[in-house]
């Protein structure tokens, strides 16, 4: 079973780039990496997924290493809105085939004016 | 794309009733949907993986009689909360993905949460 660790909290500042560094040595080899992020008594809100390397889209950019042994979610400038928790998660490692979930603690982003 | 809905948001039932919860794909044909449940503070824990037309699989340590699922379309999975305590008080959160639910390349999109008050 892939188990990620994360940072529990984090402290920014408005206008800054945050970046947040998740390990996952039991990665499977099929599995993908994937952040999301989840405000107070709502569901978590897909911002990035990716298996390799570096993927950027129009909110944060997801940095891989070649042994895909860990993964950093950056955010570029981030504003007061963006404090939230954010999870990293990899495909179900073990046996099953089921394209599960397990989330961790999490990473709760405080951003500060 | 890939909006998933949750009803209802909210409620408030006494002990001992059972609460339904519905979770639709509004735009994409769900073949996999996930049950989560989210105490305060916490994590989100996984309760039950649903296939369209199988019985859902529980993780350990959720009864399956207690949460009744039900995946009877490709778009819509129901949660059952029978006989519902104060202890099962909490907000529950369901997923689903589009594909054939093969793992590690599925992205899964997340309801709003359904947050349960049991009196």
């Amino acid at each position: 079973l892939a188990k990620t660790t994360q940072p529990i909290s984090m402290d920014s500042y408005e206008g800054q780039e945050v970046n947040i560094t998740c390990s996952h040595n039991n990665i499977a080899t099929n599995d993908y990496i994937t952040w999301y992020q989840q405000f107070p008594s709502q569901g978590p809100r897909f911002i990035i997924q990716g298996y390799k390397t570096k993927v950027t889209n129009e909110v944060a950019s997801l940095f891989i290493p070649a042994d895909r042994k860990s993964s950093t979610l950056s955010l570029p400038r981030v504003s007061l809105s963006d404090t939230a928790v954010y999870y990293c998660l990899v495909g179900d490692g073990g046996s099953s085939n089921t394209g599960k979930l397990i989330f961790g603690q999490g990473t709760t982003l405080q951003v500060k004016p | 794309g890939a909006v998933v809905s949750q009803h209802p948001s909210w409620v408030i039932c006494k002990s001992g009733t059972s609460v339904k919860i519905e979770c639709r794909s509004l735009d994409f044909q769900a073949t996999t949907m996930f049950w989560y449940r989210q105490f305060p503070k916490q994590s989100l824990m996984l309760m039950a993986t649903s296939n369209e037309g199988s019985k859902a699989t529980y993780e350990q340590g959720v009864e399956k009689d207690k949460f009744l699922i039900n995946h009877a379309s490709l778009t819509l999975s129901t949660l059952t909360v029978t006989s519902a305590h104060p202890e099962d008080s909490s907000f529950y959160i369901c997923s689903a993905t589009g594909t054939s639910g093969r793992r590690g390349t599925d992205t899964q999109y997340f309801g709003p949460g359904t947050r349960l008050t049991v009196l």
